[in-house]
Parts: structure tokens; sequence; C-alpha cells
């Protein structure tokens, strides 16, 4: 079956511990991406990567880093997590060279942050 | 990619046409209009997306106006199970580059 993986889904941590959040997609997909979703405030683009070794800022990447070292797996990274960064996270995949581009998306990881 | 506006809510009745529109006066000529759909907390969905015609599938159907400024998604019966929050988006359909769903549009079906 075709998808998203996401882990963990759901996470209670404490300022300062680092974290990751794993995302595999099983597609070959090239790009690949991660939001962040806050009430009143959409969905915000954090980092994508149109392949591997290939990443690059979206609209919100204070505090994250992301790596992109084989095509399916692209981690999130919090090295020193603080309470602002407590969001709904989504990773999402699609094809790069298509004219369809549709994204995939995960069930998402609930993170809270104290 | 250029940049979208939709109205932040609006309700239908069940049973009824949904009518969401999205404003996207900045497209250029190889941006595509996507749009996708968001239940509760769950990933977005992809619903349909289109060029220049106007496409239908068994979710909806998207009317793109001929200037491209401006879509409109259209829910034909809409049920309760489509209540979610509609994003519209245009990107250019082979290229990723920062991609932002914005807030979109809080459907409410109503019985």
């Amino acid at each position: 079956e075709a998808q998203v993986t996401q882990n963990p889904r759901y996470l209670i941590t404490v300022t300062g511990k680092k974290l990751t959040v794993t995302c595999s997609q099983n597609m070959n997909h090239e790009y690949m991406s991660w939001y962040r979703q806050d009430p009143g405030l959409g969905l915000r683009q954090i980092y994508y990567s149109m392949n591997v070794e290939v990443t690059d800022k979206g609209d919100v990447p204070e505090g994250y880093k992301v790596s992109r070292k084989e095509k399916r797996n692209f981690p999130l990274i919090l090295e020193s997590p603080s309470p602002n960064q407590t969001s709904l996270y989504f990773c999402a995949s699609s094809f790069r060279n298509t004219n369809t581009g549709e994204l995939f998306f995960g069930e998402g990881s609930r993170l809270t942050v104290l | 990619d250029a940049k979208t506006t939709q109205p932040p809510s609006m309700d239908c009745a069940e049973g009824r046409a949904a009518n969401l529109p999205c404003n996207h006066s900045t497209i250029s000529g190889n941006e595509y209009v996507y749009w996708y759909r968001q239940i509760h907390s769950q990933g977005p969905q992809y619903i349909i997306h289109g060029l220049k015609n106007n496409e239908t599938n068994e979710m909806a159907s998207l009317i793109i106006t001929e200037d491209r400024k401006s879509s409109t998604l259209i829910l034909p019966h809409a049920t309760l199970r489509d209540t979610a929050v509609y994003y519209c988006i245009v990107r250019v359909g082979y290229s990723g580059y920062a991609l932002n769903f914005g807030k979109g549009t809080s459907l409410l079906v109503t019985p």
C-alpha cells in the first residue's frame, strides 16, 4: 500500500530534549516536505527536499533541522525543543517530474513540549 | 508559486451543491490549481487539480475561469462527511518549492 509513515504519532517531551520525528514513504517520490499546523494559522511549510541531499527552507524553519540521506526518508530534527514548537506536524511527498504533482500526506505527529 | 485567497468559512445544506471559491490572480501560465481537504486533524487529502480546462472526478468538479485568475471547487451533493477545511493551492506541476497551504475554507455541511 502506498503510504507516508510518520513516527511517533504522539509525543510529550520537555524543553531542550532533542527529538526526531521520522518520515518514510514507499512511493519512490523525489519531493518530500514537512508542515506544522497550529490553530488559526493553517498549514505552514517548515522544510522541503527536492531530492536526496537537496533540502531548502520553507516559511517557518527556525528551530528545526532536516536531512535527506536516502530517497525514502526525511526526518525532522528538533535539537532543543521549546514550548512554541508544540504543534501538529505533517510530512508529505510527491513525484517531482510530473504534471500531477499530487501530494501524499502522513497521518500527522502531535508534539507537546512542556 | 502564486498565492491564493479563500473565504475563511462557508455553510452548505446537506444534499445541496457546495461551491468553494478561490482567487489566484497572480497565477502564471505553467501553474496548476490544486484542491485538498482536511477532515478533523487528519493529513490533507488530494481532491482535484487543473490547468486551464474544467475538470471532474468522482469527488468534485473544478471550474477555472478563462483568465485563470480564480476557480471554484464544486461538491455536487454535499454530505455531512464533506465537512472539512478545503485548501486551494497553485503550483508548477513538476516543481515542489515552498508550498504554502494557507488557512483554507472551513466548510460546514448541515442536516
